[in-house]
C-alpha cells in the first residue's frame, strides 16, 4: 500500500532554516510528482510546491519563491522540503502529498510539525 | 493565488443532506475540471473524498458527491452520520499550473 513517512516535529528559532524529508513507499517513486502543503494552526492548506522525482523540476508558489527549495533523492525514494529564513508565521504542519496528473492530491504524509519560537 | 471561498461551518442532522459550497474564478474552477475535495480530522491529515469533480477514490462512501457550475463547484454529503463530522476543503488546479485550496468548512452533526 502505498505510504508517505515524514520526519519528526522540529522547533527552530527565527532566520533559522528547516529541512523535512518523506519516505515513499508501496508505488514507483518516479510516476508521480510530490507536493508540499503546509497549514498554520487553525488554518487551511496552503500549496507551497510541487517537485517531478523523475526530472527534478520544480514549481513553486509565488509567496515561497526564492525561500524554499525542493529536492529528491530517488535512490531512497525520497522527497526534501527545505525553508529558509523562518519567522514566526511559518509555525504550521508541513505535509508531502501525493500528486496525479490533474492536480489532485490521493496520499498524504502524517504531518511534520515546525514550531518557530525564540 | 486567492483561495477559494467556503462557508466556515454547515451543520446537519443525522440522516439529512447537507451542502458546502467552493466559490472561485475562471482561472481555477470555471476553467478546469479539476476539483478536489479534502475531509480531515482533528489532529489528522487530509483525507481525498473527490476528485476530477465528481469521482469518488476506492473506498470512499457513495454518500459523498461532488459538481460544478461555472466558478462555483459543491461536495454533498448525504445521509449524514456522525463520523462526517469534520472539517472539508476544496482544492483547484489553477492556471498557473499551481493548486490553491479553499479555507475550509467545518462540518457539525447536530
Amino acid at each position: 500500500q502505498v505510504q508517505l513517512v515524514q520526519s519528526g516535529a522540529e522547533v527552530k528559532k527565527p532566520g533559522a532554516s528547516v529541512k523535512v524529508s518523506c519516505k515513499a513507499s508501496g508505488y514507483t517513486f518516479i510516476y508521480f510528482t510530490m507536493h508540499w502543503v503546509r497549514q498554520a494552526p487553525g488554518q487551511g492548506p496552503e500549496w507551497m510546491g510541487r517537485i517531478n522525482p523523475n526530472t527534478g523540476d520544480t514549481n513553486y508558489a509565488q509567496k515561497f519563491q526564492g525561500r524554499v527549495t525542493m529536492t529528491r533523492d530517488t535512490s531512497i525514494s525520497t522527497a526534501y522540503m527545505e525553508v529558509s529564513r523562518l519567522g514566526s508565521d511559518d509555525t504550521a504542519v508541513y505535509y508531502c502529498a501525493r500528486g496525479k496528473p490533474t492536480g489532485y492530491l490521493d496520499y498524504w504524509g502524517q504531518g511534520t510539525l515546525v514550531t518557530v519560537s525564540s | 493565488q486567492s483561495a477559494l471561498t467556503q462557508p466556515a461551518s454547515v451543520s446537519g442532522s443525522p440522516g439529512q443532506s447537507i451542502t458546502i459550497s467552493c466559490t472561485g474564478t475562471s482561472s481555477d474552477i470555471g476553467g478546469y475540471k479539476y476539483v478536489s475535495w479534502h475531509q480531515q480530522h482533528p489532529g489528522k491529515a487530509p483525507k481525498l473524498m473527490i476528485y476530477d469533480v465528481s469521482n469518488r477514490p476506492s473506498g470512499v462512501s457513495d454518500r459523498f458527491s461532488g459538481s460544478k457550475s461555472g466558478n462555483t463547484a459543491s461536495l454533498t454529503i448525504s445521509g449524514l452520520q456522525a463520523e462526517d463530522e469534520a472539517d472539508y476543503y476544496c482544492s483547484s488546479y489553477t492556471s498557473s499550473t499551481t493548486l490553491v485550496f479553499g479555507g475550509g468548512t467545518k462540518v457539525t452533526v447536530l
